[in-house]
């Protein structure tokens, strides 16, 4: 049972335009969301998080977004840069979770 | 300075036998986990030690026996390896757990690609 998903497994977009990653999660006692981001060969990084008690995180280029009736949030990064060419994966806790629970990712691919 | 290390990060090994992964954190974090990538690219805990205790245990097969000497060090170790354990196992860190703030931020180790030959 996947509880968080990122439907979109890879996403191209060009410098300096936005990119916009999207998760959706179903476990409702979720309440503490992240993203991470993932270069080969090395481990996830985390980039930016978002509390259930807010509806919008925002850290320089990297803006999270949470519409928790939805139950669905997304990563925004603009400009987007070469560098942030990578994979990023969403995920969720929660007072009862006990641990991170984490989506499938999605492979961005950011062009010149 | 490396916040989570895991070594080795590399380890090809024949079917059964046991190895051991290493992870420390000089993070000073109380909560240490492993977790696995599979083929699939999905990553999924394994296990939980919180203060040397261990609290998560996600139905892994008992070849899998996690050790926490002190709360900076949890180690994984793997007998018997069959075809199927080849993956990528990361360590990670955070403060605390379940508590579905921000100290559930996990830091994660650079992972250990294991193949089981």
């Amino acid at each position: 049972d996947q509880q968080v998903k990122q439907n979109s497994p890879s996403l191209s977009v060009q410098e300096g335009r936005i990119s916009i990653l999207n998760c959706d999660y179903t476990n409702s006692m979720f309440d503490y969301f992240l993203w991470y981001k993932k270069y080969p060969a090395e481990g996830p990084t985390f980039l930016i998080s978002i509390s259930s008690i807010k509806d919008k995180n925002e850290d320089g280029r990297f803006t999270v977004f949470l519409n928790k009736s939805a139950k669905h949030l997304s990563l925004h990064i603009v400009p987007s840069q070469p560098g942030d060419s990578a994979v990023y994966f969403c995920a969720a806790s929660g007072r009862t979770a006990s641990k991170l629970t984490f989506g499938t990712g999605t492979r961005l691919q950011v062009t010149l | 300075d490396t916040a989570v290390s895991q070594t080795p990060k590399y380890l090809v090994t024949q079917m059964g036998n046991d190895k051991s992964i290493k992870c420390e954190q000089n993070l000073g974090h109380d909560t240490m986990y492993w977790y696995k990538q599979d083929s699939k690219k999905f990553l999924k805990i394994m296990f939980s030690y919180n203060n040397k205790e261990l609290i998560i245990n996600e139905t892994v097969p008992n070849r899998f026996s996690p050790k926490s000497p002190d709360k900076a060090h949890l180690n994984l170790h793997i007998n018997s390896l069959e075809l199927g354990d080849s993956a990528v196992y990361f360590c990670a860190s955070s403060y605390r757990v379940g508590t579905g703030g921000s100290t559930d931020t996990q830091y994660f180790g650079p992972g250990t690609r294991l193949t089981v030959l």
